[in-house]
């Protein structure tokens, strides 16, 4: 089955950095979600977008909607050590209920 | 309010055997998922019901996946035989309305190791 892109596929940078992430999709999507799934857990909605453009913020965590609808991104600004974990995107497309994932970005704090 | 739960956490059987994997949803929730996640992998829908009815089960491998949702609140996904390829974390999640599919709530996953 499809999976979405994402990218990069792990990064490594040190407490108080921003970070960014992205997710590409050949489909168009009119739901995007970001998950954040730690060791041993399943994954916990973190931002959810509903419209071509939306900008939202849940915290130091803000995701945006691309405007082609083929794509979303995350940031995190100023990262703390419990940021660690992997990211998914996932995309909803119209009239379909299924959730398509991403295949995460792993994100590690070096002291 | 209690999440999602699922037994066992982990599971290690060989090639060939059956396994069978238990969640119990948040209370009230009528649509039910299994997600096969492999190492490295985002979640894979395997079957979704609603209330005790599938509503899709399109990426089940029917010859020897299984699932029930008899009462229409707690699931089972069996698993038989089992093949190599099947090492997976097998996710549960609930939602309380099919329509709002960012409503997922997940279980901590059953680790799935087959050799």
């Amino acid at each position: 089955g499809q999976q979405l892109n994402q990218s990069p596929q792990s990064m490594f940078i040190q407490e108080g950095e921003d970070v960014s992430m992205n997710c590409t999709s050949s489909s168009i999507f009119n739901t995007w979600l970001w998950y954040k799934q730690e060791p041993g857990e399943g994954p916990v909605l973190l931002i959810a977008l509903y419209k071509a453009g939306e900008l939202t913020s849940n915290g130091r965590l803000t995701a945006q909607f691309g405007i082609t609808r083929k794509d979303s991104f995350l940031n995190i600004s100023a990262s703390i050590p419990s940021d660690v974990g992997i990211y998914f995107c996932a995309g909803r497309r119209f009239g379909n209920e299924k959730l398509t994932f991403g295949t995460g970005t792993r994100l590690t704090i070096i002291p | 309010e209690a999440g999602v739960a699922q037994s066992p956490r982990y599971k290690i059987i060989e090639k060939r055997q059956s396994v069978a994997f238990w969640c119990n949803p948040i209370s009230g929730h009528a649509t039910l998922y299994w997600y096969q996640q492999i190492l490295g992998q985002g979640p894979k829908l395997l079957i979704q019901f609603q209330n005790n009815g599938v509503v899709d089960d399109s990426q089940l491998p029917k010859d020897r996946f299984s699932a029930e949702r008899l009462k229409g609140v707690d699931s089972t996904l069996k698993i038989q035989p089992a093949k190599l390829e099947d090492s997976a974390v097998y996710l549960c999640a609930s939602s309380p309305d099919r329509a709002r599919t960012d409503t997922q709530y997940f279980g901590p996953g059953t680790r799935l190791t087959v050799l």
